[in-house]
């Protein structure tokens, strides 16, 4: 099956900081999207994005979908950004999607 | 318009007991997938119904969980003699199509402790 790696692992920032968040897939994608858990366990829908890129605020994402990986951008990094960045696919063969390990980020103030 | 709702969003329960944990999907959706996340660790595939109907149940283990979605009311993944190992935080998903093409959202999940 369809194999999503995430990275970096773990990243800390100073509040103000920018990042990018990366997900590598092996195969060809029908739907991606890119979730936020909060530190409360929420799933945080930010991105359903296949292709292309997009901006929610401070917010932007990019995939490019022929070389398999997308990366998320957070500017100006605020404290209520920290928690668990996934990545989720869904492969060709289709039925459910497929999570990464996800980038845990915590933002110091 | 009410998202995918989970309940209990809680539940403790002693080693040996049974759990029982609900997801109505959004209003429309007749597709339901069930994800479970163990501490420290992404959200694994468990299974995917539709009414009356087990899609996928590769990501299930064998033995003491089973899942339905009946024609009326929510899905149900139960948990029989539950273990220790068994907790975990479990999501639901819901989509409109055969296949999670569009943008799925997930309730908030119940999270199971077991005792």
């Amino acid at each position: 099956g369809i194999q999503v790696e995430q990275s970096p692992p773990d990243l800390i920032l100073q509040e103000g900081a920018n990042s990018t968040l990366r997900c590598n897939f092996s195969d060809s994608v029908n739907n991606l999207q890119w979730f936020h858990q909060n530190p409360w366990g929420q799933l945080i829908n930010l991105f359903y994005i296949p292709s292309g890129t997009k901006q929610n605020g401070r917010l932007s994402a990019t995939t490019v979908a022929t070389e398999r990986y997308s990366l998320l951008y957070i500017s100006s990094s605020q404290t209520t950004d920290s928690g668990v960045y996934f990545c989720a696919v869904l492969g060709n063969q289709g039925g459910k999607l497929i999570f990464g390990q996800g980038t845990e980020l915590s933002v110091k103030p | 318009n009410a998202g995918v709702m989970q309940n209990p969003r809680h539940l403790v329960r002693r080693r040996g007991q049974e759990a029982r944990l609900r997801c109505s999907p959004m209003k429309g959706h007749s597709h339901v997938y069930w994800y479970r996340q163990l501490p420290e660790e992404g959200l694994k595939f468990m299974v995917y119904l539709q009414k009356e109907n087990i899609i996928d149940e590769s990501g299930m283990p064998k033995e003491r969980f089973s899942a339905e979605f009946p024609k009326e009311g929510p899905s149900i993944l139960r948990i029989q003699q539950v273990v220790r190992g068994d907790s975990a935080a479990y999501f639901c998903a819901s989509s409109p199509t055969v296949e999670m093409s569009t943008e799925a959202f997930f309730g908030q999940g119940t999270r199971l402790t077991v005792v």
